[in-house]
C-alpha cells in the first residue's frame, strides 16, 4: 500500500517534445506529491510540487496534473530540451515525519 | 540560505569494516533528517529519519545504524559493513512544518 508505480522506465523525445511520466498510488494517507530531477552522480532537486486538493499546477515548462479519484498523477515537460535530460522521481508524502515514498525513477532522453 | 553537505564524496570500503557518513545543514534549526539509499538504477529507500537531537526513526531493518548528536548533525554509521550496504547514501532536510524536502549532493559507497 506504501508503493508508488512509476513509469515509463525510460523515455527519448525530441528537443520541443512533451515528455509525460505517470504515477500511480494506493495509499489515500499521501497528502503531498514531489516531483525531482536527478543529474548523474548528483542528488535529487526538488522540481514542483503537488496538493491533492489541486488538478494541476505549473511551474515554468513543467506541469503536474493530478486525478485524485484515479489517484494517479503525471509530470509534463514542455518544449523539452537537451538540458532536461536526466532521471525524474515521483514521490508521495505521507504523515507528520513527511516520509517519502519514491517511484522507481524515468530515465528521459531529449536528442536534437 | 540554506545549504547541506555531506561527506565524503566517495568512499572505497572493504567488507568487515566501519562505516560513518557526515550530513550538516546550515541556515536552518531544528531541521527533520533524513538518510535514503539508492541502489544502482533504482529509487530511493528511506533509512532513518530524525525529528529532533537524539530521535532516530529507523525504517529498514539493516546493519545500518544513525545518530544526530547536534541540531544540525546527521550521522550514517555501521560497525561491519557488508557487500549489499554499496549504493548512493543521501541525506536531506525539511524545515519546521515545510513539506519540502531537500537532498545534498550525496556519497558514492562501493564495499569491496
Amino acid at each position: 500500500q506504501q508503493q508508488v508505480k512509476q513509469s515509463p522506465q525510460s523515455l527519448i523525445v525530441q528537443k520541443g517534445g512533451i515528455p509525460i511520466i505517470n504515477c500511480a498510488y494506493e495509499n489515500t494517507a499521501f497528502d503531498y506529491f514531489p516531483w525531482y530531477q536527478q543529474f548523474p552522480g548528483k542528488g535529487p532537486a526538488l522540481l514542483i510540487a503537488i496538493r491533492p486538493d489541486v488538478s494541476e499546477k505549473k511551474e515554468g515548462r513543467f506541469t503536474i496534473s493530478f486525478n485524485k479519484s484515479a489517484k494517479q498523477f503525471s509530470l509534463h515537460i514542455m518544449d523539452s530540451q537537451p538540458g532536461d535530460s536526466a532521471t525524474y522521481f515521483c514521490a508521495a508524502k505521507t504523515g507528520t515525519a513527511s516520509k517519502l515514498t519514491f517511484g522507481t525513477g524515468t530515465r528521459l532522453q531529449v536528442t536534437l | 540560505s540554506q545549504t547541506i553537505h555531506q561527506w565524503p564524496a566517495t568512499l572505497v570500503q572493504p567488507v568487515g569494516s566501519p562505516l560513518s557518513l557526515e550530513c550538516t545543514v546550515e541556515g536552518t534549526s531544528n531541521p527533520n533528517l533524513y538518510w535514503y539509499r539508492q541502489a544502482a538504477g533504482r529509487g530511493l529507500q528511506l533509512l532513518f529519519y530524525s525529528v529532533g537531537i537524539g530521535q532516530i526513526s529507523s525504517e529498514v531493518p539493516q546493519n545500518l545504524s544513525a545518530s544526530r548528536p547536534q541540531d544540525r548533525q546527521f550521522i550514517l554509521s555501521s560497525k561491519k559493513l557488508l557487500l549489499s550496504d554499496s549504493g548512493f547514501y543521501l541525506c536531506a532536510w525539511r524545515g519546521q512544518g515545510a513539506k519540502e524536502q531537500y537532498f545534498g549532493p550525496g556519497t558514492r559507497l562501493t564495499v569491496t
